[in-house]
């Protein structure tokens, strides 16, 4: 089992639409949680970041964290086709590495 | 304030070879992380030095190798080069304290 799960997609939302992105993790003693994009032979771009249970809210994402459930989501309101990119979630436990989903591709239909 | 810089942005070898990746974090950061990123393997950790010393180390082989310096700026080495290490390799930098982590553009390597 992979340490943290993405679907792959293509996720496809259209313009306006809200966009949810799910990742499950593994291990339990994971505390800091991260979502970064990445467009297409671009390096990975630092959008959102989590480290308690619930929502937090930056303009048009919303990150939210369930640790009972292992699961983190991030929420694109308003999706804008500039929004078409690989979602890559990312977890880490206390000094260790950082570890990466294989991300989600998301497409925003004009 | 400038961001996380790598130096080459591209670069081809032959198999065999040995290259050396730079490095240059964000002013005050001194965590410098390396990754290797495939569209089959996705992104993978290779290691993370801090003040110089390693912190972590990812599952590679020994031909990858870095070091850090004491202005922070790191260097990763891969030695005997094959096909495979062709890939896209991400430094990331972040703050004493936090997990927050920034990538520099990527050096392109491809081995032929």
């Amino acid at each position: 089992q992979k340490e943290v799960e993405q679907n792959s997609g293509p996720l496809s939302v259209p313009e306006g639409a809200i966009a949810s992105l799910n990742c499950t993790y593994s291990d339990r003693g994971s505390q800091s949680f991260f979502w970064y994009r990445q467009y297409s032979g671009k390096s990975p771009e630092l959008i959102m970041s989590i480290y308690s249970n619930g929502d937090k809210e930056d303009g048009r994402f919303t990150a939210q964290l369930n640790k009972a459930s292992q699961y983190v989501s991030l929420l694109i309101r308003d999706s804008q086709p500039s929004d078409s990119a690989t979602y890559l979630c990312a977890v880490k436990e206390g000094r260790r590495a950082l570890t990466f989903g294989s991300g989600t591709r998301l497409q925003v239909q004009p | 304030k400038a961001g996380v810089t790598q130096t080459p942005r591209y670069l081809i070898k032959t198999r065999g070879q040995q290259v050396t990746l730079s490095c240059s974090p964000i002013s005050g950061h001194r965590s410098v992380s390396w990754y290797q990123q495939t569209p089959g393997q996705g992104l993978q950790f290779l290691f993370e030095y801090f003040s110089e010393t390693q912190r972590n180390k990812g599952n590679f082989p020994g031909r990858f190798s870095g070091r850090q310096f004491s202005n922070s700026r790191s260097e990763m080495n891969v030695s005997t080069l094959e096909l495979g290490d062709s890939a896209l390799y991400l430094c990331a930098s972040s703050l004493t304290g936090s997990s927050e982590q920034y990538f520099g553009p990527g050096t392109r390597l491809t081995v032929t």
